[in-house]
């Protein structure tokens, strides 16, 4: 079992829609959560952190937390193309390490 | 703020030789970075950690004979590829911890994309 699951898509959708992005992880003891997002030939780009559980919006996006149901997901509100890109999950097993598993990461696709 | 650059961008090599990729941060210090590798279409692999002062410590199947890490200073981590072959060729990214003050938070290098001949 992977520890970290993303459906890697392409998950399509079109402009000015909400784009969902679901992540799961198997280790129930993983402390923090974050959102990447990596173009094509790039490294990833820090979108989101999450400790807690509950949603944490920061403009238009809002990740969720379900520690119970150990679920992380990510919201984009009015999806525009330059969304298009892959967006890596990744999970921090203890705190204060930096140490970082990722999930095989979404395609989303933003169609004009 | 939060900066991390990698040099070289880009490299092509012979098959045999070493190659020497440098990783900074430019408005932190970072006593821990990390390096990963990246095959197409796939996601980010771990290899190691560095960390400064000390010896760096690899993940299960990493070669630290074939992956030297060294942490020169609070600032700079070096990954040195040694004796390439075209199965090294991928892209190398390196990144630190803590660069808006929560040590959680990963900033990523702009990456290395090795090619080997």
């Amino acid at each position: 079992q992977k520890e970290v699951e993303q459906n890697s898509g392409p998950l399509s959708v079109p402009e000015g829609a909400i784009a969902s992005l679901n992540c799961t992880y198997s280790d129930r003891g993983s402390q923090s959560f974050f959102w990447y997002r990596q173009y094509s030939g790039k490294s990833p780009e820090l979108i989101m952190s999450i400790y807690s559980n509950g949603d944490k919006e920061d403009g238009r996006f809002t990740a969720q937390l379900n520690k119970a149901s150990q679920y992380v997901s990510l919201l984009i509100r009015d999806s525009q193309p330059s969304d298009s890109a892959t967006y890596l999950c990744a999970v921090s097993l203890f705190s204060n390490t930096g140490k970082l598993i990722f999930g095989q990461g979404t395609t989303l696709q933003v169609k004009p | 703020g939060a900066v991390v650059s990698q040099h070289p961008s880009r490299v092509i090599c012979k098959s045999g030789t070493s190659v020497k990729i440098e990783c900074r941060s430019l408005d932190f210090q970072a006593t821990t970075m990390f390096w990963y590798r990246q095959f197409p279409k796939q996601s980010l692999m771990l290899m190691a950690t560095s960390n400064e002062g000390s010896k760096a410590t690899y993940e299960q199947g990493v070669e630290k004979d074939k992956f030297l890490i060294n942490h020169a200073s609070l600032t700079l981590s070096t990954l040195t590829v040694t004796s390439a072959h075209p199965e090294d060729s991928s892209f190398y990214i390196c990144s630190a911890p803590g660069g808006r003050g929560d040590y959680n938070e990963q900033f990523f290098g702009p990456g290395t994309r090795l090619t080997v001949l």
